[in-house]
Order: C-alpha cells, then structure tokens, then sequence
C-alpha cells in the first residue's frame, strides 16, 4: 500500500526554526515528485510547491519561495519542509502528497499524507 | 485569490443530483487537465477525479468529472449524508508554473 506518513503536530513561537517530515513507503520514493499543500484556519487548499526525491529538484509556489525550504533524503523515503524563523501567519495544517503522471500539466496529488498541524504563537 | 473559481457552497437531499462548477481559464483548465478533491473534516484531501473525468480505484461511480474549455465540473448522484464535504478543483497553471487548487464549495445534505 503506498503511504506517506507526516510527523506530529507541533507548537513553537515565534522566530523559531522547525522542519516537518514526510514519510513514503509502499513504492520508489525517489521516482515521484512530493509536494505540499498549506491549509490556514478556515481556509482552502495552497499549493506551496513540489520536490523530486532522487535530485532534489523544486518547484515552488511564487507565493511561498524564499519562506519555506523543501529538502528530501531519498535514503530514508523522506521528505521535509522547513523554516527558519516562523510567524504567527505560519498557523496551518500542512499536507504532503505524491504526485502522479509524468508531466507537470496532468499532475494530480495522490495519495495524501495525514497532514501536520503548526502552531505558532507569538 | 484563487485563479480558479468555485460556487462556495451547494446543497442536496438524500438521494439528489449535485453539480460544482470551475471556472479557470486558458493557461490552466484551457490548457491542462483538471482534478477534483473531497477533504473531510478532520481527514487528509482525497484524490477524486483526475485527468478531467478519470475515476480512481476505490472512488464510487456516484462521482463523475468533466471538462468543457476552461471550465470543469464534478458531479455527484445519489448525493449521500457521507458526501458532506469541501470539494476543490485543481489544474496545472502553465502561466502562474505551477498548481492551483480552486476556491473549495462546501456540499451540505440537507
């Protein structure tokens, strides 16, 4: 069964660093690109950008470049999503997904992980 | 704001027909294909429809997609209490380059 695994959720302040993870299992983690969606309270669906696991290569939302930094090690079918100093604005659920097909235009996320709670306060 | 843009909510019996619409346009929906999610409160999103009306293993025949220029539509028939749900459509958006999720509509059962 092909799963990705995020960890728990976490409380920080702000300004502090923090890195979320991904964990696939179930298929070549290397050979899909992941990705990850914020959700703010009450709000919609953000894509915030995707990584390829073998090289590491990133496509990132305009929206989110430069705010986040999405890292993977291929050797432990891991992928993760950081910061370096967090806002209150920060306050989300953060979901990781594999995406399916091969090229960028028919790209679609499946499956989900069960998402990551942040909460930062100030 | 979302380049894609849902009704933000809809609404059914038991039984009844709902459609969610999405309106894109040429550098997204026009261009690409079209993909459709449930998100459950307190759940992961579900992948429900992908490649504007492919059905994944698993995902009831009571949900279907379909796409007409830049706009696309989920269908749901014989509309289920388990159906309540926020429904967002997403595309590739070769101008934007990169993924865009639309503006989710809230599906009650009344």
């Amino acid at each position: 069964e092909v799963q990705l695994v995020q960890s728990g959720a976490e409380v920080k302040n702000t300004g502090e660093s923090l890195r979320i993870s991904c964990k696939g299992s179930g298929y070549n983690f290397y050979a899909f690109w992941i990705g990850w969606v914020r959700q703010m309270p009450g709000k919609g669906l953000e894509w915030m950008g995707i990584i390829y696991p073998d090289d590491s290569q990133t496509i990132y939302s305009p929206s989110f470049q430069g705010q986040v930094t999405m890292s993977a090690d291929k050797s432990v079918s891991t992928a993760y999503l950081q910061w370096s100093s967090l806002q209150a604005s920060d306050t989300a659920i953060y979901y990781c997904a594999r995406v399916n097909s091969p090229t960028l235009g028919t790209l679609w996320f499946d499956p989900w992980g069960q998402g990551t709670l942040v909460t930062v306060s100030s | 704001q979302s380049v894609l843009t849902q009704p933000p909510s809809g609404s059914g019996t038991p039984g009844q027909r709902v459609t969610i619409s999405c309106s894109g346009s040429s550098s997204n929906i026009g261009s690409n294909t079209a993909n459709w999610y449930q998100h459950l409160p307190g759940a992961a999103p579900k992948l429900l429809i992908h490649r504007n009306d492919q059905r994944p293993s698993g995902v009831p025949d009571r949900f279907s997609g379909s796409k007409s220029g830049t706009s696309a539509s989920l269908a749901i028939s014989g509309l289920q209490s388990e159906d309540e749900a926020d429904y967002y459509c997403a595309a590739w958006d070769g101008s934007l380059n990169g993924y865009v999720f639309g503006t989710g509509t809230k599906v009650t059962v009344l």
